[in-house]
């Protein structure tokens, strides 16, 4: 079985300024690694995925992650936030050879003008 | 052209009434799940669907059943509603089960009196 943590709840942070939002999974098997953001009363929609290859995966509006084995980690981050970031970003992780995604909490982030 | 959706967007019912809730993608996809985000934002697979079949069907009460009449719809009925069942119920399909990004839909507020 895999699990994730959402080490934040809630991150306020500036426009313009940069942000990280942390994850970290467990499993016991390889994982596929993916962010979903969720804007108000809206579905989840994909922000990136690792799945192979190279541990730095981009978006395409600015947003990267790092897949960190040896720290379990996928942490999310972004130079310079905008207002219509805004948002609730959820980490998820699937067992390689599993159908079953798992999510985080959540942690929702508050540009702040 | 909306890849997948979900009708009806909100529903208001009673405690002990039974409702449905649809859920059709127009992207040709293998695979259909149902999700349930309770108040707190956390989301919890309930069941998924590959080609027709059951693949995965998470503990949760059996007055839920799935249904999927054929690849592109994915229903799910609920009997006798309790109070507990308030939440957002959200619909996703991807291509393969496997590593494969999910689609969601918009989600479907269900709020029991």
């Amino acid at each position: 079985a895999q699990s994730v943590t959402q080490l934040d709840s809630q991150v306020p942070v500036f426009e313009e300024a940069p942000v990280e939002l942390r994850c970290n999974y467990s499993s016991s098997v390889s994982v596929y690694l993916f962010w979903y953001v969720q804007y108000p009363n809206q579905g989840l929609q994909l922000l990136l995925k690792y799945l192979s290859g190279s541990t730095l995966v981009e978006s395409i509006n600015g947003f990267e992650a790092e897949f960190n084995k040896s720290q379990t980690s996928f942490h999310l981050r972004k130079p310079s936030v905008h207002i219509s970031d805004t948002a609730e970003y959820f980490c998820a992780v699937m067992g390689a050879g599993s159908y079953q995604l798992t999510f985080g909490k959540g942690t929702k982030l508050s540009v702040i003008p | 052209d909306t890849a997948v959706s979900q009708t009806p967007k909100y529903l208001v019912t009673q405690m002990g009434n039974d409702k449905s809730i649809k859920c059709e993608q127009n992207l040709g996809h293998d695979t259909m799940y149902w999700y349930k985000q309770d108040s707190k934002k956390f989301l919890k697979i309930m069941f998924s669907y590959n080609n027709k079949e059951l693949i995965i069907n998470e503990t949760v009460p059996n007055r839920f059943s799935p249904k999927s009449p054929d690849k592109a719809h994915l229903n799910l009925h609920i009997n006798s509603l309790e109070l507990g069942d308030s939440a957002v119920y959200f619909c996703a399909s991807s291509q393969v089960p496997l590593g494969g990004e999910q689609y969601f839909g918009p989600g479907t507020r269900l709020t029991v009196t």
